[in-house]
């Protein structure tokens, strides 16, 4: 369903670390996936997606990873940096509707 | 090729004013939605539209909101006699497709139109 009023879980971590930022998802006919990158007052941007065919897929720094099994989907980030230190949404859809759902999201704080 | 522009980026309305929020979609994209979003809170659906169609109003109130994309000209989500509960940032995202492009099927978003109601 919709995101719900809840506070965002933090996750802290060292510079330099590597981060794993998870999401639940709802549906278990979803078949696209998309992890978004929130930073403080500007608007989602697209980081990585996965399709359901797959269970892993990497870019620059980052890899996801789709359980369908139980219905998660992790968001591994290598190497973190302080430019990294944002708001993370996971989001799902099954491709014959229209309506993306969003996780909750992730607050990502990284340290010096 | 421009991304999703929205404006205002801030607006102060007064209660029992009306707020606009207007969103020009990505060149080409001809599908937009509209989200909300509390301080510290997810995404949360609002409408979804097509050229001159309302395909999907059931995360919008009933009373007060109201969203429109015309053939011509940018979508409006328009809020009448705000409240202070209105206040939040108001985001709007646009996809070429139905359930986005051939290769990605991502949502491109704006900048948000942040309201707050004094």
């Amino acid at each position: 369903g919709e995101s719900v009023g809840l506070h965002l879980p933090t996750l802290s971590v060292q510079e330099g670390d590597n981060s794993i930022i998870n999401c639940a998802y709802s549906n278990s006919a979803s078949d696209y996936f998309i992890w978004y990158k929130q930073e403080s007052g500007k608007g989602p941007q697209f980081i990585i997606d996965i399709r359901s065919n797959m269970d892993k897929r990497q870019g620059q720094r980052v890899t996801v990873l789709l359980n369908k099994t139980v219905k998660h989907l992790s968001l591994q980030i290598a190497a973190t940096q302080p430019g990294d230190s944002a708001v993370y949404f996971c989001a799902e859809i099954y491709s014959g509707t229209y309506k993306y759902i969003f996780g909750t999201g992730t607050r990502l704080k990284v340290l010096a | 090729n421009a991304g999703v522009m929205q404006n205002p980026r801030h607006l102060v309305r007064r209660r029992g004013q009306e707020a606009r929020l207007r969103c020009s979609p990505m060149k080409g994209h001809s599908h937009v939605y509209w989200y909300r979003q509390l301080p510290e809170e997810g995404l949360k659906f609002m409408v979804y539209l097509q050229k001159e169609n309302i395909i999907d109003e059931s995360g919008m109130p009933k009373e007060r909101f109201s969203a429109e994309f015309p053939k011509e000209g940018p979508s409006i989500l328009r809020i009448q006699q705000v409240v202070r509960g209105d206040s939040a940032a108001y985001f709007c995202a646009s996809s070429p497709t139905e359930s986005g492009t051939v290769n990605t099927g991502e949502l491109f978003f704006g900048e948000g139109s942040r309201l707050t109601v004094l």
